[in-house]
Parts: structure tokens; sequence; C-alpha cells
């Protein structure tokens, strides 16, 4: 059965700080990795996706992904209250249709 | 959040009841999908649909059923539910399925089963 895991948190950082979100998966053909964020009463928003090894930067946002040892990362610079939210790692292998989660972490950024 | 829209944003339902969950993407996508969100549980997927076909039904039961007249409107049609049938209830569209296409969602149905 194809797991992600997260841990649940929460994780608090203070404002300003950098928030480091981690995520496992048991899958080896997974290829695809999708980090969403979720407020509380909302639905998920796509914050970024990433398919290669390495890192990906958008803004304040870099995912990280390492294949070898099955883990997605999720680093927020400079991160501010609004980014106080729960965050969803995805994955999916190529030939699937099926996009996994995990339980998601809570992010709380403190003022 | 306007590229899918659902509708009814909540709904209130007795167990005998029958109700319909819509879903439109106006985003040009092929692929939709209805997931349910419990309190604590991971988001699940429920029914994939492409160009109008379903090709994944994940072990949902019956009291759910999907429908996909054309590839832009998604319903979940709904008949005898459970108390444990409360949940979020999200539609998400893709401009295909598998690899690396991405998934927007929409705002999704509170559902309560009294």
């Amino acid at each position: 059965q194809k797991e992600v895991e997260q841990n649940s948190g929460p994780l608090s950082v203070p404002e300003g700080a950098i928030a480091s979100l981690n995520c496992t998966y048991s899958d080896r053909g997974s290829q695809s990795f999708f980090w969403y964020r979720q407020y509380s009463g909302k639905s998920p928003e796509l914050i970024m996706s990433i398919y290669s090894n390495g890192d990906k930067e958008d803004g304040r946002f870099t995912a990280q992904l390492n294949k070898a040892s099955q883990y997605v990362s999720l680093l927020i610079r400079d991160s501010q209250p609004s980014d106080s939210a729960t965050y969803l790692c995805a994955g999916r292998d190529n030939a699937g249709n099926m996009l996994t989660f995990g339980g998601g972490t809570r992010l709380m950024v403190k003022p | 959040e306007t590229g899918v829209t659902q509708t009814p944003r909540h709904l209130v339902m007795g167990m005998t009841n029958k109700k319909s969950l819509k879903c439109e993407q106006h985003l040009g996508h092929n692929a939709m999908y209805w997931y349910k969100q419990s309190a604590k549980k991971p988001l699940e997927l429920m029914f994939v649909y492409s160009l109008e076909e379903r090709v994944e039904n994940n072990s949902v039961p019956s009291r759910f059923s999907p429908e996909c007249p054309n590839s832009s409107h998604l319903f979940l049609h709904l008949h005898t539910l459970q108390p444990e049938d409360s949940a979020l209830y999200l539609c998400a569209s893709s401009p295909g399925t598998g690899g690396t296409y991405e998934q927007y969602f929409g705002p999704g149905t509170r559902l309560t089963v009294t």
C-alpha cells in the first residue's frame, strides 16, 4: 500500500524564521510530488510541484526532493503569520491516476 | 478557487434523503476527481474521471454514485448515507491523469448526515 507520511505537528516557528516541513513516502515508483496549503475550513491550494531530485524555488518557498531517501520537504523562508495553515504533501507514480496524500502538518507562525 | 466551483457549499441531510453534489471546472481540463476529507484523516480519493470515463473507483460504497456528463461537470449522487459519511467533499480537476499533472481543488461541500 502506497503511503505518504507527515508529522501532524503543530510546528511552531517565530515570524521571520524558516519553516521546514517534511514528508516521506513508501512507494519507490512515485515520481511526482505536490505541496498543498490548506487553511482551516478551506480547500487545499497548490503551492508547488517537484519531479526531479534537488531543489526547486518559487518565491519564499523551496521544495526539495530526494528520491534515494524517499523524502520531500518544503522550506518557507521569512515565515509570516499568514503562512499558518496545514500543509499537505502528495505523491503519484507516473502511471497512476491517484494522488496519495499525507495527513498534513499544521504550521503555526507566531508574531 | 473560481476555476473549480462546487454547489452546494453546505448540506445537511437525513439518512433517508437523496441529494446530489455538483462540481464544474472552467479550466479546460480533461480529468475530474472526487475526494472525501474527514477530521483527523488524510484526503481520500473516491473517484477519477478522464474524458468522461471513470478510470478509478477507490472502493467506495454504492451509496455514493458519481456521474460525469461531460469534461466540465461532475456530480456525486448521495442516497441512504450514514452519519460517518459526514465530511468535506472536494472536487478537483487536472489537465490529464497521471504523470506531472497538477490537480486544482474546488471549495468543497461540507456535508452533515443526521
